[in-house]
């Protein structure tokens, strides 16, 4: 079974710059998560969908951050415009099922983007 | 915000003693994960414990969840260098049913 693909593995860029990830999670997976891990800290969710539906955006920046989840699959996460805090480790994940991965069980983490804002 | 704090946000062990990473949690939980991370990768699945369970085994780890007093622990027994990694518990709220990590703590096994 493939596991959650994210792309770009890295990403450097200037500040006031804008970027976007890419995230497609396991095959049938309903429940998709974004996730802010800022180096020595542990991740803070940022955004969650249900399959094309947003469950819980309460913590994501949203005069700079967006996200999308077409046809409740593939996601995409943009930042525009960057700052130099949004340095972090952007991790997504899914999960089979629920309104929240806990009660469906544990979610399955990609490999993470790491962004670079200089 | 951070619902689970670990303690110790750092351990330094040698290989072959038992590692034991503690997590206490604010509000009421429908379960407790706990997961792994190694430099530079995404999150891995350990172990799930549920509110009504006391204690959870799979293979050399051990969870313990005691809801009166917030707080799990997740212990390694014969550590191994492999085991060097961060760990993170994880409590899926019942008032939010958001699931919430913790800041983590880091291990470091010596061969």
């Amino acid at each position: 079974e493939a596991g959650v693909a994210q792309s770009p593995r890295y990403k450097i860029i200037e500040k006031r710059q804008s970027v976007a990830f890419w995230c497609n999670p396991i095959s049938g997976h309903a429940t998709l998560y974004w996730y802010q891990q800022i180096l020595g800290q542990g991740p803070k969710l940022l955004i969650q969908f249900q399959n094309n539906g947003v469950v819980d955006d309460s913590q994501l920046p949203k005069d700079r951050f967006s996200a999308e989840r077409l046809k409740g699959v593939d996601s995409t996460l943009k930042i525009q415009p960057a700052k130099l805090e949004d340095s972090a480790v952007y991790l997504c994940a899914s999960s089979p099922g629920g309104l929240a991965g806990g009660r469906g069980g544990e979610l399955f983490f990609g490999e993470g983007s790491r962004l670079t804002v200089l | 915000s951070q619902q689970g704090e670990e303690d110790p946000q750092a351990l330094s062990i040698q290989e072959g003693e038992n590692a034991t990473m503690n997590c206490s949690y604010k509000t009421s939980i429908n379960n407790l994960q706990w997961y792994r991370q190694n430099s530079g990768r995404g999150l891995v699945h350990l172990i799930l414990i549920r509110s009504n369970e006391r204690e959870k085994h799979s293979g050399r780890l051990r969870v313990t969840l005691d809801t009166s007093k917030k707080s799990s622990s997740l212990l390694i027994t014969a550590s191994r260098a492999a085991d060097t990694a961060s760990y993170f518990c994880a409590t899926d709220a019942v008032d939010t049913g958001k699931l919430i990590f913790g800041q983590g703590t880091t291990l470091q096994v010596k061969p």
